[in-house]
């Protein structure tokens, strides 16, 4: 699987959009990106995944640039309940592999 | 939709026990289910995968035979940590997929933490 970058934390304001960046330069074209993010003491959850259109559930939207190799995760309004370590995370099969995610607290 | 549940969320036991953690998908047949450990202020380390009705496929450094998996169903894989040590004591976190149903994410259970004595 190729390798994510993202940065190490993020604070966001309560109610302000939260925009958190991941670089995958070395992903292939058959491969996904997969968002996820972990509460503490909780096991992880599923936010949103595309392959190379952008997507929008109702959690969040996920924007991928055009050569892939970066995308953006977008929390519209974040909440304190946001608060948590995000993981970007590119796959082309069933198997994920966590790196360290971005610890994002949103402040009131 | 989408429900992951594990059972239990946590358990103590006694150094050289066996403990069997169950995770279920409550509203869908799960072809895959997976099994990770985690480690304070670390990231979630795959440890095996299985598919229903076959062997898990274990990831390196994990032993099997410490580390037995079951799926027997599409519904529920159970992870039975045989002769538990302190150093195995950690959290454990199940995750379910309908990889039948093509490029399919995972959903995760809330994760047992287990602390042997």
């Amino acid at each position: 699987d190729a390798k994510t970058t993202q940065p190490t934390s993020m604070d966001c304001a309560e109610g302000r959009a939260a925009n958190l960046p991941c670089n995958h330069s070395t992903i292939s074209g058959n491969e996904y990106v997969y968002w996820y993010r972990q509460i503490h003491s909780q096991g992880p959850q599923y936010i949103i995944h595309g392959l190379k259109n952008n997507e929008t559930n109702e959690m969040a939207s996920l924007i991928i640039t055009e050569d892939r190799k970066s995308s953006t995760l977008i929390l519209p309004h974040a909440t304190l309940r946001d608060t948590a370590v995000y993981y970007c995370i590119v796959s082309n099969d069933y198997k994920l592999s966590f790196g360290a995610g971005t610890t994002v607290t949103v402040r009131a | 939709g989408a429900v992951v549940s594990q059972h239990p969320s946590w358990v103590i036991c006694k150094s050289g026990t066996s403990v069997k953690i169950e995770c279920r998908s409550l509203d869908f047949q799960a072809t895959t289910m997976f099994w990770y450990r985690q480690f304070p202020k670390q990231s979630l380390m795959l440890m095996a995968t299985s598919n229903e009705g076959s062997k898990a496929t274990y990831e390196q450094g994990v032993e099997k035979d410490k580390f037995l998996i079951n799926h027997a169903s599409l519904t529920l894989s159970t992870l039975t940590v045989t002769s538990a040590h302190p150093e195995d004591s950690s959290f454990y976190i199940c995750s379910a997929s309908m990889r039948a149903r093509g490029n399919q994410p995972q959903h995760f259970g809330d994760g047992t933490r287990l602390s042997i004595l």
